[in-house]
Parts: structure tokens; C-alpha cells; sequence
């Protein structure tokens, strides 16, 4: 069965530097996401990627983020100078070629990577 | 602003039993609405969904049901095995949002054998 793959699934960096997050969508699919779950809070959008361009993001996803795609299979999100409150699990996921909501598509996730800034 | 609240941060159920978790949402623009499983230290697994112009979506044990005019959605886990345990996301999406999912803070299902 297809899925959506994260790596590193653990990731450990000092405060004020930078970090890249990787993330395999599933193939065919053309709808990108970023989230990110706080411990012991809810999983929060980030941000929406869609046909090379971000379709929609949150007043979370400031200046220090950035999404990419460098070559038509991965997805990453770049955190440019971490901060403690970064620390957080970051889950990828991505939806087929309609998109959440039409034609009954669901976004797959993946297994998330846990971000620790010390 | 949680435009989608799961009032219940935890549900203790017998096996066998019915579970039932609850989701309310504020947003009339959403039109589709799914519910996901999350184990510990794993991502969100889609369960099943609903769209907005249904009242009523099952696949095997769980039920899905849908009152827009209260603006209400719940989840029925019939019978309940001791494997549910985990936290039940609901989310949401609207037409016209690039298809963002906005989750509401999840109830911790616990299936007691």
C-alpha cells in the first residue's frame, strides 16, 4: 500500500539552527501538507502545496519556514532558525488529484519526525 | 479560535460496548469531515468520512454521523474492541481552503477488555 514517508524520524538540533524536514508524498498525488503536533496539543495546519506553489498557510508558518520540492518526489520544510517552541512532531501528508474534500479523497500522513530544539 | 472542538478529552468503554466520540464545529463552510486514529508515535491513519451532504456514512464497526444544523458530528465504534484504544482526531475541510484539515484536539479512546 502506498504511504507517505518521513525522514528523519528524529531530530535534534541547538536553538538558531537550521533545520530541513524530508518527506516522500505518495506518487500520484498532487496536494501537499505540513503539521505539526505540540506535545499535548491539538495537530495544528501549517501549510498547503499545490502545483509547485503554496496554496494556503497559517499564521504559525512565518518568515522561518519554507516548503520545497526540488525534484518532483520530495517535499520539505525548512525551519530556518530554530526556537525552543519549534519542538514539536511534524506530520507530512498529502491527498490525491482532487484534493481533501472533493471526490471523497483523505490526506495520508506520515509517521510524522519528532523535533527537539535544545 | 477552534473552529472544530472535541469537548471530551478521554473515553473509557467496556469491549464489546458502543463507543461514541463526539465533534462540534463552527465553521458552516465545512463540507467534508473525516475522523483519524493516532497511535503514540505514529501519524494520523484516516478512518472514515463524511460529506456534508450526508447524514450518515458506516464501514464495518464505525458509523459516522453528520447534523449540520447543529453543527454536529459523531463517531460509533460498535462493538468496541480493546485494539480502538487510541486518540480519535476530528477534522474538517472546506471547499475552497486548498484542502487544509483543521482538527479539532482529539478524545483518547480507552477499550478496557
Amino acid at each position: 500500500e502506498p504511504e507517505v514517508t518521513q525522514t528523519p524520524s528524529h531530530q535534534v538540533t541547538q536553538m538558531g539552527q537550521e533545520v530541513i524536514l524530508r518527506c516522500v508524498p505518495i506518487s500520484n498525488h498532487l496536494y501537499f501538507y505540513w503539521y505539526r503536533q505540540i506535545l499535548g496539543q491539538k495537530v495544528e495546519f501549517l501549510v498547503s502545496f499545490y502545483n509547485n506553489e503554496i496554496s494556503e498557510k497559517s499564521e504559525i508558518f512565518d518568515d522561518q519556514f519554507s516548503v520545497e520540492r526540488p525534484d518532483g518526489s520530495n517535499f520539505t520544510l525548512k525551519i530556518r532558525s530554530t526556537k525552543l517552541e519549534d519542538s514539536a512532531m511534524y506530520f507530512c501528508a498529502s491527498s490525491g488529484t482532487s484534493g481533501v474534500g472533493t471526490k471523497n479523497t483523505e490526506a495520508f500522513f506520515g509517521q510524522g519526525t519528532r523535533l527537539t530544539v535544545v | 479560535d477552534q473552529q472544530v472542538k472535541q469537548n471530551s478529552p478521554s473515553l473509557s468503554v467496556q469491549e464489546g460496548r458502543i463507543s461514541i466520540l463526539n465533534c462540534d464545529y463552527t465553521n458552516s463552510m465545512f463540507d467534508y469531515f473525516l475522523w483519524y486514529k493516532k497511535y503514540p508515535a505514529e501519524g494520523p491513519t484516516f478512518l472514515i468520512s463524511i460529506s456534508s451532504i450526508k447524514d450518515k456514512n458506516e464501514d464495518g464497526r464505525f458509523t459516522v454521523f453528520l447534523n449540520k444544523s447543529a453543527k454536529h458530528l459523531s463517531l460509533h465504534i460498535v462493538p468496541s474492541q480493546p485494539g480502538d484504544s487510541a486518540v480519535y482526531f476530528c477534522a474538517a475541510s472546506a471547499e475552497g481552503s486548498a484542502r487544509q484539515l483543521t482538527f479539532g484536539s482529539g478524545t483518547q479512546l480507552t477499550v478496557l477488555p
